[in-house]
């Protein structure tokens, strides 16, 4: 495997399931971030994390729970979402968390909220 | 006020012609950087360009620029020789502020490029 990961590609649920979105970098990068991007939106920054602590939180309801138990590897767990989540959820990881790094990022969960 | 703005939701260009994809940004900060990004249908982001505040040559890579206006703040991108598999959304995005926690990065709305045969 190569660059970033993300797995499921797809996911459709209900309104009352529990489910989790992974990430997964082979960059050796240390920081990693999730976005949401909904149609007709420009992307929007959800979570950064620089070497596993979290340092960005932006305004994002807590039915969305991010985990990072290493650098290589990223969680967004769901529960209890509404249809208004419906969204591709792409994840990104960068040298670091300077801004001058370029981003690289996966191919993204299409999730889709019943 | 949009920090970022692309005013061409979608753009049209014949197979091998150059084409100009619009991005004006607005902010007050001395110290930013403006990168270009590529979404395919697939859905992934792939990074094509970077161009620092700094930077006194506008940047190139490969059949990309950047045609950085600083004082219109403009940041167009270039594409030359267009081919078919460069039909895809386009994004413009900015990070603003130097020191250590300038990664949050704000993107435009995009731009649809059609590359016809």
């Amino acid at each position: 495997e190569t660059g970033v990961t993300q797995t499921p590609r797809h996911l459709v649920m209900g309104m009352t399931n529990k489910k989790s979105l992974k990430c997964e970098q082979h960059l050796g990068h240390n920081a990693m971030y999730w976005y949401k991007q909904s149609a007709k939106k420009p992307l929007e920054l959800m979570f950064v994390y620089s070497l596993e602590e979290r340092v960005e939180n932006n305004s994002v309801p807590s039915r969305f729970s991010p985990e990072c138990p290493n650098s290589s590897h990223l969680f967004l767990h769901l529960h209890t979402l509404q249809p208004e989540d419906s969204a591709l959820y792409l994840c990104a990881s960068s040298q670091d968390a300077r801004g001058y790094n370029e981003q690289f990022f996966g191919p993204g969960t299409r999730l889709t909220v019943l | 006020a949009q920090k970022i703005t692309q005013t061409q939701p979608g753009m049209f260009v014949q197979e091998k012609e150059a084409v100009t994809l619009d991005c004006t940004y607005d902010t007050s900060d001395q110290s930013y950087g403006l990168f270009w990004y590529k979404q395919p249908s697939s859905g992934e982001m792939i990074f094509l360009i970077y161009q620092g505040s700094y930077d006194e040559q506008n940047a190139t890579e490969g059949r990309y620029s950047l045609n950085f206006q600083k004082a219109r703040k403009s940041a167009n991108l270039v594409i030359s020789a267009s081919q078919l598999g460069d039909s895809a959304m386009y994004f413009c995005a900015m990070r603003e502020g130097a020191g250590g926690s300038n990664y949050k990065l704000t993107f435009g709305k995009g731009t649809l490029l059609t590359v016809n045969p």
